[in-house]
């Protein structure tokens, strides 16, 4: 069974559409998280909800908008894709009583806008 | 703020030890962390450390923190092929959920 997942897992669109990308936790987990990495590698925090509550929003554009309806998902909608959007966004979850709070990350979208 | 940093790149040869380096600015950091990202995947947690640790030990992999200067390493010892990958040094501060990474260390084995 997969922990963390995320569709789809590539995403090649062009500048100025809306699209969305789901994560699902099977874990049970209490807290999500959307991470952005670039093309070099660097990984940052977008977002972070603790159930179904917003906790953590890093300075990220309003055409990025995250929504969790449920504890066992955070989807990730952005309108008006722009080319600086390419990246590989990152889900995440973890359980914030346990002991070291580690997190479990999903595959992993790769999104191209053109 | 919090920063966290890697050096870029590290090259050995198999079944030498490799010795990745992280150095970080937070003091209140709780819990220190090793990511491995493999190719076209998602990270995998390798081992992490609590802030009172010195160092921590898990099969092939040792982790030495030095917290007055707030230096944390990965040493992997005899590194095989399938250990190439990039490494992430990974933070977590008091009262903070999310994890503030380093840029990647990418280790490239050599047969």
């Amino acid at each position: 069974d997969t922990a963390v997942s995320q569709t789809p897992k590539y995403l090649v669109t062009q500048m100025g559409n809306d699209k969305s990308i789901k994560c699902e936790q099977n874990l049970g987990h209490d807290t999500m998280y959307w991470y952005k990495q670039d093309s070099k590698k660097f990984l940052k925090i977008m977002f972070s909800y603790n159930n179904k509550e917003l906790i953590i929003n890093e300075t990220v554009p309003n055409r990025f908008s995250p929504k969790s309806p449920d504890k066992a998902h955070l989807n990730l909608h952005i309108n008006s894709l722009e080319l600086g959007d390419s990246a590989v966004y990152f889900c995440a979850s973890s359980q914030d009583s346990g002991a070291y709070y580690e997190q479990y990350f999903g595959p992993g979208t790769r999104l191209t806008v053109t | 703020g919090e920063d966290v940093e890697q050096s870029l790149f590290l090259s050995v040869r198999e079944g030498d030890s490799s010795v990745i380096n992280c150095t970080y600015t937070d003091s209140s950091s709780t819990y220190l962390y090793w990511y491995k990202q493999e190719p076209g995947a998602g990270l995998q947690l390798l081992t992490y450390i609590f802030s009172n640790m010195d160092m921590k030990q898990d099969q092939r992999l040792t982790v030495l923190l030095n917290k007055k200067d707030k230096h944390l390493s990965l040493r992997i010892a005899d590194t095989q092929t399938g250990d190439s990958a990039i490494y992430f040094c990974a933070e977590r501060s008091t009262g903070r959920r999310a994890l503030t990474f380093g840029s990647g260390t990418r280790l490239q084995v050599q047969p």
